[in-house]
This record gives structure tokens, sequence and C-alpha cells, in this order.
């Protein structure tokens, strides 16, 4: 996985329960992402972040929040889950050619599922 | 706002015959690349091709290419000598430059039948 692990893989919660997803990498790349897939709607940018403490809104970040202590982790946090958060979660780093273009690698994936 | 929209579902091919997924987008922006993912059962997403919008001449890899047409701001992937591993979703997506944001589409899911 190109250096990208994210964990757990697979959890189940209940609606209101604290969820946080994990994502390491070890390939010290600045960008870091996360998106949920859904179906019917591809993916959606969640949060971002461009380096240690810096982290920026995507298109549906209403209900999580993001943390960067380290280079190497970023985290992703549900304060109180709802079952609309059940999804498939995929963390990315970004790995910029040659030519500047932003070639997103990604993560295996953590599924969610909230009850 | 930058919109990508891939208007087929479903796409279904012969092995060994070639097939092309359509893909349109929208930006303000003249600055920005375009890209096609694969992401097979694995769930692994995949970078199939790339192409900067500055560039003319349409990307190729090996048997995957594109048809980069700027001014009908279209980026069709043409896949060629189709395979049973390429059967996948495969998602257009676009990200403008100055912008760590990819938009994607909502992906069209490709079977290959032997």
């Amino acid at each position: 996985d190109a250096g990208i692990t994210q964990s757990p893989r697979h959890k189940v919660t209940e609606t209101g329960t604290p969820v946080t997803l994990r994502c390491h990498q070890t390939e010290n790349h600045r960008y870091m992402y996360w998106y949920r897939q859904d179906p019917g709607h591809g993916l959606r940018l969640i949060h971002y972040s461009y380096g240690v403490k810096d982290t920026d809104k995507g298109e549906v970040s209403d209900g999580y929040s993001v943390s960067r202590s380290k280079t190497e982790d970023f985290l992703l946090t549900l304060e109180s889950a709802t079952s609309s958060q059940t999804s498939v979660y995929f963390c990315a780093i970004s790995s910029l050619g040659s030519s500047g273009a932003n070639v997103l690698t990604f993560g295996a994936g953590s599924r969610l599922t909230v009850l | 706002a930058q919109t990508v929209t891939q208007s087929q579902p479903e796409m279904s091919v012969q092995e060994a015959e070639t097939v092309t997924l359509s893909c349109t987008y929208d930006t303000s922006e003249s600055d920005y690349y375009l890209f096609w993912y694969k992401q097979p059962p694995s769930r692994q997403m995949i970078l199939v091709i790339r192409q900067e919008a500055y560039k003319q001449q349409n990307a190729t890899e090996n048997r995957f290419s594109v048809n980069f047409q700027k001014a009908a701001k279209s980026f069709s992937l043409k896949i060629s000598d189709s395979q049973l591993g390429d059967a996948a979703m495969y998602f257009c997506a676009s990200k403008q430059g100055g912008s760590e944001k990819l938009v994607f589409g909502k992906g069209t899911k490709l079977t290959v039948n032997p």
C-alpha cells in the first residue's frame, strides 16, 4: 500500500459513540487527505492536511474533525457517530509528480458501520 | 466550483476489445489536472492515467489512453485489448492548479466478459 496504513479496517459502532480512524504514512509526505466513498456519490473529500497542525475542510466536513500532531499520522474523528456516516473511508497522501500533478496514493480503506 | 460527471454508471466489454469511458468536467480555472483512477473489487484505488490541461498531447499508458477535448471539457478513457483484470470501478477526477482538492465523478463500473 505504498506506505499508507489505515486502522481499523473494519468497525461497527452504535449511534452516538465517538469513533477515531487513523491513517499512518511512512512516506514523509506533507499532504494527507480523508475521503468517504458512498454508492452513487463517488469519493468526497472530508478534510485534508498540508502539514503538522495545518488542516482544512473539504466538501463534506460536517460531523467530522481531524488532527495531525505528527507528519506520519492523520486522525479522523466522529465525535458522535450517526447512521449517515456509515461509509468506506479512504486516507490518501499526495505524491507530486514531476509535472506537479497532485497524484494521490490511497490507503486500503476503512469500512465503518454505524447502527 | 469544480464538477466531474460520468454519465455511464455501467459499461461492459468483451475480452480483447476496446471500450471508452466518458467523463466531462467543469472548471473556471485554466490550470488544472485530470485523472482516471481504477478501483477493483479489492477496493484499492489505483491511478490509471493523468493529463495536464496545458498539454495538447493525449496521455497514454500502455493499453490506456485518453481523448482530451479541452474546449468541450471532455476527458474520456479508452481501454484497448481489454483484459479480465480491467474489470473495476473507474473514477474520473479533476484538480485545479493551486488547490489540493481532488474532485471525483461518481464512477463507471466496467465489466469484462470472457
